[in-house]
């Protein structure tokens, strides 16, 4: 069964940081690309970052550039969301999501909440 | 990076059809067939519905349905149910740019 938990969410005042982690489990690690995606309370989803399968291409979205970093152990079965600078508006659920080949988000983490707040 | 625009909500009774809209700014439905829909309900992470603008992954009920029509997306439920009743989303790839753009998110009610 695959499984993707997240952990590392918490409450962080502007300006600093947190690490997020994402364990999986289930399925052969290495062969997936995977996302980052984030809902804002009451929001809807906004896809934040994605890794390649061996870290070799990664895309984040215009509002974290520069902020977030997105990296991956395949020997650990772990992904990661390194978050710097953090504002209010980075206030979410951050999900994990593992990417088929059809580019589509084919399984999804319960979540880990961030609130960024002074 | 502006989401794709759906409608904030569309309700049925159960047994009736709905269907979601979900239409592109920049031409990245279009452009791509990589069109994808997820059901959210209150407190729960998003479930893959829909796939390939038209495909559903094993376990998807067959009542769901998607299609596409130049830059704009669409979501069909036929035979209405109450478990139907949550939010959704479609999602298009974008290019190596932009990547992935979700759609503004459809609240469906059933009466």
């Amino acid at each position: 069964e695959v499984q993707m938990v997240e952990s590392g969410g918490g409450l962080v005042k502007p300006g600093g940081s947190l690490r997020l982690s994402c364990a999986a489990s289930g399925f052969t690690f290495s062969d997936y690309s995977l996302n980052w995606v984030r809902q804002a309370p009451g929001k809807g989803l906004e896809w934040v970052s994605s890794i390649s399968s061996s870290s070799t291409y990664i895309y984040y979205a215009d509002s974290v550039k520069g902020r977030f970093t997105i990296s991956r152990d395949n020997a650990k079965n772990s992904l990661y969301l390194q978050m710097n600078g953090l504002r209010a508006e980075d206030t979410a659920m951050y999900y994990c999501a593992r990417v088929s080949s059809s580019l589509n988000f084919n399984f999804w983490g319960q979540g880990t909440q961030v609130t960024v707040s002074s | 990076q502006s989401a794709l625009t759906q409608p904030r909500s569309v309700s049925g009774s159960p047994g009736q059809s709905v269907t979601i809209s979900c239409t592109g700014t920049s031409g990245e439905v279009s452009t791509y067939n990589y069109v994808s829909w997820y059901q959210q309900h209150p407190g729960k992470s998003p479930k893959l519905m829909i796939y390939d603008v038209t495909k559903r992954p094993s376990g998807v009920p067959d009542r769901f349905s998607g299609s596409k029509s130049g830059n704009t997306a669409s979501l069909t439920i036929s035979g209405l149910q109450a478990e139907d009743e949550a939010d959704y989303y479609c999602c298009s790839y974008a290019g190596t740019y932009r990547f992935y753009v979700f759609g503004t998110g459809t609240k469906v009610t059933v009466l």
